[in-house]
C-alpha cells in the first residue's frame, strides 16, 4: 500500500530564506507527482507536477524533483516571503487516484 | 474561466439527517473524486468516478453514498450512517490519460454536526 510522508510537519522562517520541503513515498510505480499550496479554510491550488519520466518542474521562485527509485521529492522555495506562508501538500498518482502526504505548514515572517 | 465548483461553502447537518455536497465542473474531466480531510491528517478518498455511471469505493467509503449521472456533475451525499461526518469535503477531477496531467480541486465543503 502506498504511503506518503512529508518532512518536516512545520517549519517558521525569517523572510529571504531558501527552503526545502521533503516529501517520500514508499511504492515508486506512480504515473506523477503532484505539489499543492492550501491556505487556511481554502481548497487546494496546484503548484508543480511531475511526471514519471520527469526529473524536474520549475514555476517561478519554486523547484520540485523527483527520484522515483528513492521513493523521494524536494520542493525548494527561493527567496521565500511572507505570502508562502501555507501548508504545502505531497500526492503522488498512481492506480488513478491520489494518495496524499499530511503536509508542511510553512509560516513565512517578515 | 474553467473549474469545480463546490456547494455549500458551509453545512450543518442535525443528527439522523441526510445531507448532499454538491460538486459540478466545466473542465470536461471524465474522472471525478471526493476526499475527506480532518486536522492532522492527510486527505482520505472517499469515492471516485472514471465515467458517467460508474463509481468506486475509496479508503473510507462507509457512510457515504454518490451518483454519476451527468459528465459535470459528481453529488457525495453524508449518510446518518456516518458516525464522525464533521470534516472539510474536497471535490476534484482530472482529464483522461494516465500521468498526463494533475488535479484540479474545488474550494471545499466544510460540514458541521450540530
Amino acid at each position: 500500500k502506498q504511503e506518503v510522508t512529508q518532512i518536516p510537519a512545520a517549519l517558521s522562517v525569517p523572510e529571504g530564506e531558501n527552503l526545502v520541503l521533503n516529501c517520500s513515498f514508499t511504492d515508486s510505480a506512480i504515473y506523477n507527482l503532484q505539489w499543492f499550496r492550501q491556505d487556511p479554510g481554502k481548497g487546494l491550488t496546484s503548484l508543480l507536477l511531475i511526471q514519471s519520466s520527469q526529473r524536474e518542474q520549475t514555476s517561478g521562485r519554486l523547484n520540485a524533483s523527483l527520484d522515483k527509485s528513492s521513493g523521494r521529492s524536494t520542493l525548494y522555495i527561493a527567496a521565500s516571503q511572507p505570502g508562502d506562508s501555507a501548508t504545502y501538500l505531497c500526492a503522488v498518482d498512481n492506480t488513478d487516484k491520489l494518495i496524499f502526504g499530511t503536509g508542511t505548514r510553512l509560516q513565512v515572517f517578515p | 474561466d474553467g473549474g469545480i465548483t463546490q456547494s455549500p461553502k458551509y453545512l450543518f447537518r442535525k443528527e439522523g439527517q441526510n445531507v448532499t455536497l454538491s460538486c459540478e465542473q466545466n473542465l470536461n474531466h471524465d474522472a471525478m473524486y471526493w476526499y475527506r480531510q480532518d486536522p492532522g491528517q492527510g486527505l482520505r478518498l472517499i469515492y471516485y468516478s472514471q465515467i458517467v455511471n460508474d463509481f468506486q469505493k475509496g479508503d473510507i467509503a462507509e457512510g457515504y453514498s454518490v451518483s454519476r449521472e451527468k459528465k459535470e456533475s459528481f453529488p457525495l451525499t453524508v449518510t446518518s450512517a456516518q458516525k464522525n461526518p464533521t470534516a472539510f469535503y474536497l471535490c476534484a477531477s482530472r482529464p483522461p490519460g494516465q500521468g498526463a496531467s494533475g488535479y484540479t480541486f474545488g474550494s471545499g465543503t466544510r460540514l458541521t454536526v450540530v
